[in-house]
């Protein structure tokens, strides 16, 4: 009963090949995250949907796009891939409302990008 | 600003022994304060939050976290350790400009020997 799907759990990819990874949830969450995760380190946010606004964080290089034609999926678009992107890539829901926001995100198992 | 540090990289304990996981936070405002768990090769699980109330805060698997204003800080404890709680270990606050973002702390690797 996975709640938030990404696919594929493994990528590999040739250095500056466009790739796309993909989120699903099943949790009817209006707002849908893409993290950067590296060797065990903090989930750094590169950008999330709150409906269908887009959030970029400062400083998410350009090289990083995402799509959200819907409610359940999200896309994360690495337009060129360079060696340094290689991570785990974690796609996270919650469901915040206005006037107050539960903040619990719910996390996918994550994609591991390779760039070779 | 609102940030969190959880100053230990890596904490041992025995099976079956009590253990604390540090975090403290600095944040404007009331604190939303959480513990996120993360497996090896798996995305985060939330454990616990503090939003406001009762200090002792009980989550999931048998884990508490203690809110603690005047030493802003918010550990992460557990009675009685297993091995099964091996995990690198997330304490996190609420962005308080955009109530959808939370600011994670650096991790702490949790390990417990049998």
């Amino acid at each position: 009963d996975a709640m938030v799907i990404q696919n594929p759990r493994y990528q590999v990819t040739q250095f500056g090949k466009p790739v796309t990874l993909s989120c699903s949830q099943t949790l009817n969450h209006n707002v849908m995250y893409w993290y950067q995760q590296k060797s065990s380190q903090a989930p750094k946010l590169l950008f999330h949907y709150y409906d269908k606004d887009f959030n970029n964080e400062a400083d998410t290089p350009d090289n990083f796009q995402s799509r959200r034609p819907n409610t359940s999926f999200c896309f994360l678009d690495i337009r060129s891939p360079g060696l340094g992107d290689a991570a785990m890539y974690l796609c996270a829901t919650s469901r915040d409302h206005e006037g107050g926001s539960k903040n619990i995100q719910y996390f996918g198992a994550g994609t591991r990008l390779s760039v070779l | 600003a609102q940030s969190v540090a959880q100053p230990e990289d890596q904490v041992n304990v025995a099976e079956g022994n009590p253990l604390t996981v540090k975090c403290t936070y600095s944040v404007s405002g009331n604190p939303y304060l959480f513990w996120y768990v993360q497996y090896p090769n798996r995305g985060l699980q939330f454990l616990l939050k503090y939003i406001t109330g009762d200090n002792l805060v009980k989550g999931s698997y048998g884990f508490e976290a203690e809110f603690n204003k005047s030493q802003t800080s918010f550990h992460l404890k557990k009675p009685s350790a297993l091995v099964s709680d091996s995990a690198l270990y997330f304490c996190a606050v609420r962005f308080y400009s955009s109530a959808s973002k939370i600011i994670f702390g650096s991790g702490t690797r949790l390990s417990i020997r049998p």
